[in-house]
């Protein structure tokens, strides 16, 4: 099965600034990652997708990169801002149509 | 609007007493989960199905019970059997995809 590993519990970054979160992964046979971001006290929502077909993927203000190679993927984000503060979930194909979870990283914004 | 509930918000149990968490979606969607998150942790699978009548377990069934008579409905009983039943509780669903469509969450205390 898969498993899903994100590389920093705590990332703190000052406003304005770039944010890359790490996650790794350990099915080479994985097509298909994630990323979920979640407020405090709220569940999950979709920030973006990226299929194994693709290296890049941008979005608003939000990058995702796949690095095949070494099993690692990270999402970037640009000027990051107060309401970016959340953690942030990878999440690779676990079997069937079930999703495997990383178990997140905190992002915090310092004004 | 389309989307999932997930109610109550809040929830307050005595130990040994069964609870039902309720979770509804008018995305048509086939496929819900049921999933528990503790404190600084990732998403664990508690219940999935796929299409109404049927159910899988998931990684962590022990103490849960779970039914879908409904498209639409999913409802999660977290019984007396379940050890540690304190946590926060995630509905999802899929149209079959990967993607994962979130609810808002219930969270349970056990008192």
């Amino acid at each position: 099965g898969e498993s899903v590993g994100l590389h920093l519990p705590t990332l703190s970054v000052q406003e304005g600034d770039n944010s890359i979160i790490n996650c790794a992964y350990s099915n080479s046979a994985s097509d298909y990652f994630i990323w979920y971001k979640q407020e405090s006290g709220k569940g999950p929502q979709f920030i973006i997708d990226i299929r194994s077909n693709m290296d890049k993927r941008q979005g608003q203000r939000v990058t995702v990169l796949l690095n095949k190679t070494v099993k690692h993927l990270s999402l970037q984000i640009a000027a990051t801002q107060p309401g970016d503060s959340a953690v942030y979930f990878c999440a690779a194909p676990g079997g069937g149509n079930k999703l495997t979870f990383g178990t997140g990283t905190q992002l915090k914004v310092e004004l | 609007d389309g989307g999932i509930t997930q109610s109550p918000k809040y929830l307050f149990r005595k130990e040994g007493q069964n609870v039902t968490l309720s979770c509804e979606q008018n995305l048509n969607h086939d496929a819900m989960y049921w999933y528990r998150q503790d404190p600084g942790q990732g998403l664990r699978l508690i219940y999935y199905s796929q299409i109404v009548n049927d159910f899988q377990k998931g990684d962590i069934a022990e103490g849960y019970s779970v039914s879908r008579e409904k498209k639409e409905s999913f409802p999660l009983t977290v019984t007396s059997a379940q050890k540690n039943p304190t946590a926060f509780y995630l509905c999802a669903s899929s149209i079959g995809g990967y993607e994962q469509f979130f609810g808002p969450g219930t969270r349970l205390t056990v008192l």
